[in-house]
């Protein structure tokens, strides 16, 4: 089955820096990843969804990479902001032909002023 | 619609009460799904449903949870007999297609159920 992991499970960052927020699976053979962010309370914003054959993404500040034969994602934040405060979550899709997408247990990040 | 919209946004039911709630998934997309979220806790997958196929409903936690799929696009999520450990965020999400060729899935706000 596959696991999907998140590490750190919490960063606190100063306003401006940039930061890696990194996601691992244990079955390489996924069809694409996306990353979401969802705010306290409420539900999940799809930010980026990268396919297998990419090795890239980038939508303004952010920048999701690729790398399937190490079961590797990372999310690359510019020029944090306060209002990137929230949790951050990888998922990707079930490939056993169960329709389920596997979600990371996320980082919640916190930008401070 | 322009996201997916799930109602109510809240419910506090008492314990032994059936519910329902609602999803109204982007529209056009065959795939609808339902997930759960407990406090501090990760997604739970309920189920699936793509078209006109049969629903996935490996996900269930109990037969008290049932959900259905009208015309191909609303769905409500049924659970009957509320316990407290039924409290959670209830989110759905929708994406243009499904199993194998799996898109971009889009999240609604979710439902906060508590049970008390």
């Amino acid at each position: 089955k596959q696991e999907v992991t998140q590490i750190p499970a919490a960063l606190s960052v100063p306003e401006g820096e940039n930061l890696v927020l990194n996601c691992s699976f244990t079955d390489s053979a996924i069809y694409n990843l996306q990353w979401f962010r969802q705010d306290p309370g409420k539900g999940l914003t799809s930010l980026l969804l990268i396919q297998s054959s990419q090795r890239e993404q980038t939508s303004g500040r952010l920048n999701a990479s690729l790398d399937k034969s190490s079961g590797r994602s990372t999310l690359y934040i510019a020029a944090s902001q306060p209002g990137d405060s929230a949790t951050y979550l990888c998922a990707v899709p079930d490939q056993t032909g169960a329709n389920n997408l596997f979600f990371g247990t996320g980082t919640r990040l916190t930008v401070i002023p | 619609g322009a996201g997916v919209s799930q109602s109510p946004s809240n419910k506090v039911t008492e314990k032994g009460k059936d519910v329902e709630l609602r999803c109204d998934p982007i529209s056009g997309h065959t795939a609808l799904y339902w997930y759960r979220q407990s406090l501090g806790q990760g997604l739970e997958f309920l189920i699936y449903f793509q078209g006109n196929s049969a629903p996935d409903k490996s996900g269930l936690p109990s037969d008290r949870f049932s959900a259905e799929r009208t015309g191909g696009s609303v769905s409500t999520l049924t659970i009957q007999r509320t316990q407290q450990e039924d409290s959670a965020v209830y989110l759905c999400a929708s994406s243009l297609a499904g199993t194998g060729i799996f898109t971009e899935a889009f999240f609604g706000q979710g439902t906060r159920l508590t049970v008390v």
